[in-house]
């Protein structure tokens, strides 16, 4: 299986900095890197899709940049609900997996 | 609006067997792959299990082959999960989560665009 380590975990930050998370795969998975949002208590959203389009939705604060096996996920300027957990995951082969997450907050 | 609604969980014990199910409705269904992914309490996401939405290919990870078995009723728009011989590492919420294809940076990628509230399992004496 294609393993997937974030960085750093955990990450605090105040409201209003620039913060990336970034996320290493074991083999080159060329775009195929999503990012999703969890917040406690609710299911995981999806933000960016094919390592740097943004869904449909998400505010443009959020971007994603990378391709091969280095990725990140960068917030601009952190807004109060923007603290949560954050996920990557492989779409590369069908036995997906995910980072261990990275808890960002305050 | 895309509903995954998910059912079928509760309190068993280490050896037990359970079913989950997850009602879909707001797309069609037999046209879409989908997803089981769990979360053990305070841990991170694990996805479980695949169905194809069409030749019917199934995917396991290694830590339910052999003892889950995903399957999928498309005439009633449900997606089943039914769990044998469970241990207490099984212990974790349970998402159904639609799968996808979206195109970016010149490719299709496959995405879990949609998810369910989940269902609770424990497994325990």
């Amino acid at each position: 299986d294609i393993q997937l380590t974030q960085s750093p975990s955990p990450l605090s930050a105040s409201v209003g900095d620039r913060v990336t998370i970034t996320c290493r795969a074991s083999q080159s998975i060329n775009n195929y890197l999503n990012w999703y949002q969890q917040k406690p208590g609710k299911a995981p959203k999806v933000l960016i899709y094919a390592a740097s389009s943004l869904q449909s939705g998400v505010p443009s604060r959020f971007s994603g940049n990378g391709s091969g096996t280095d990725f990140t996920l960068t917030i601009s300027s952190l807004r109060p609900e923007d603290f949560a957990t954050y996920y990557c995951q492989q779409s590369y082969i069908t036995h997906y997996t995910f980072g261990q997450g990275t808890k960002l907050d305050i | 609006e895309v509903q995954l609604v998910e059912s079928g969980g509760g309190l068993v014990q280490p050896g037990g067997s359970l079913r989950l199910s997850c009602v879909a409705s707001g797309f069609t269904f037999s046209h879409y792959a989908m997803n089981w992914v769990r979360q053990a309490p305070g841990k991170g996401l694990e996805w479980v299990s695949h169905f194809s939405g069409r030749g019917g290919n199934t995917y396991y990870a290694a830590s339910v082959e052999g003892r889950f078995t995903i399957s999928r009723d498309n005439s009633k728009n449900t997606l089943y999960l039914q769990m044998n011989s469970l241990r207490a590492e099984d212990t974790a919420i349970y998402y159904c989560a639609k799968d996808a294809d979206y195109f970016g940076s010149g490719n299709y990628v496959r995405v879990f665009d949609n998810w369910g509230q989940g269902t609770l399992v424990t497994v325990s004496s």
